[in-house]
C-alpha cells in the first residue's frame, strides 16, 4: 500500500515560474525524502529531511515538514524546461525498523519553454 | 563510480514463464532493496537485504516471487509462472551503512504478454 499522496496530480507551469508540490503521510517517520524521475524509469534522490528539521535548501530546491501536520512541500523556484519529471515523496516509517521506503503516486510537473 | 545497474533492461515474456531480473548494487552498499512499479504509481517495495539474509520480504505479493543475494552483492529476482499483472517497471536500489538515502537503478521494465 502506498503512504504518500501527492498533490497536485499533475502541474504544468512556464519556464522561470515556481512550482509547489505537496505530499502527506500516514505513520511516523525518521525523515523524508524527494526523488525525481524521467520517463518512468531510474529515480534521482533529490534531497531528505529528517523529522526534527522543518526546512532545508539545496540549489533551487527548498523542502519544508510539518510533522504535526504529517505533510511536507517541494518548491522548484525559477523552474526549466529540463525539470520536466515527476517528482514522488517518500517516507520511512516504522515498518523494518525505518529501513524501508513508502512512496506516494508523485506529482507530474511539466516546464513549457 | 559505477551507480545502480540492472539487466536486462527490457524484458517480454510470455504468461507461464519464469524471469530472472538481475542487481548489480553500488560497490560496498550493504543494503540492497527491490521495489515495482506500475504505470501511473509510485514504486511499492517488495523485498529488502542487509547483506545476504532478506531483512524484510513482506512486500512480495505472493510465492511465485522470490529473491536471493547469495554473496552480499549482485541480487537476481526470480518470477516464476509469469502474470500478465506482473507486468511493472521492477527497481532496485542500494544503500551504505550509516546512510539514509537508496540509489536506484535504471530499471527492467517487465512486460508479460
Amino acid at each position: 500500500s502506498q503512504q504518500g499522496e501527492e498533490d497536485p496530480q499533475a502541474l504544468s507551469i512556464q519556464e522561470g515560474e515556481n512550482a509547489t508540490m505537496n505530499c502527506s503521510y500516514k505513520t511516523s517517520i525518521n525523515n523524508l525524502q524527494w526523488y525525481r524521475q524521467n520517463s518512468g524509469r531510474g529515480l534521482v534522490h533529490l534531497i531528505l529531511i529528517r523529522s526534527n528539521e522543518r526546512e532545508k535548501h539545496s540549489g533551487r530546491l527548498r523542502v519544508t515538514l510539518d510533522t504535526s501536520k504529517k505533510s511536507s512541500s517541494l518548491l522548484i523556484t525559477a523552474s526549466r524546461a529540463a525539470d520536466t519529471a515527476s517528482y514522488f515523496c517518500a517516507t520511512d516509517g516504522p515498518n523494518s525498523g525505518y529501513s524501508t521506503l513508502t512512496f506516494g503516486k508523485g506529482t507530474m510537473l511539466l516546464v513549457s519553454p | 563510480g559505477a551507480g545502480v545497474s540492472q539487466t536486462p533492461s527490457n524484458k517480454v515474456t510470455e504468461k507461464g514463464k519464469y524471469v530472472e531480473l538481475r542487481c548489480d548494487p553500488i560497490s560496498g552498499h550493504t543494503a540492497l532493496y527491490w521495489y515495482r512499479q506500475s504505470l501511473g504509481q509510485g514504486p511499492e517495495f517488495l523485498i529488502y537485504f542487509q547483506g545476504t539474509g532478506a531483512a524484510d520480504d513482506s512486500g512480495l505479493p505472493n510465492d511465485r516471487f522470490f529473491a536471493v543475494r547469495p554473496e552480499g552483492s549482485v541480487s537476481t529476482l526470480k518470477i516464476q509462472r509469469t502474470e500478465r499483472g506482473d507486468s511493472a517497471v521492477y527497481l532496485c536500489a542500494s544503500r551504505m551503512v550509516g546512510s539514509d538515502t537508496q540509489y536506484f537503478g535504471p530499471g527492467t521494465r517487465l512486460t508479460v504478454l
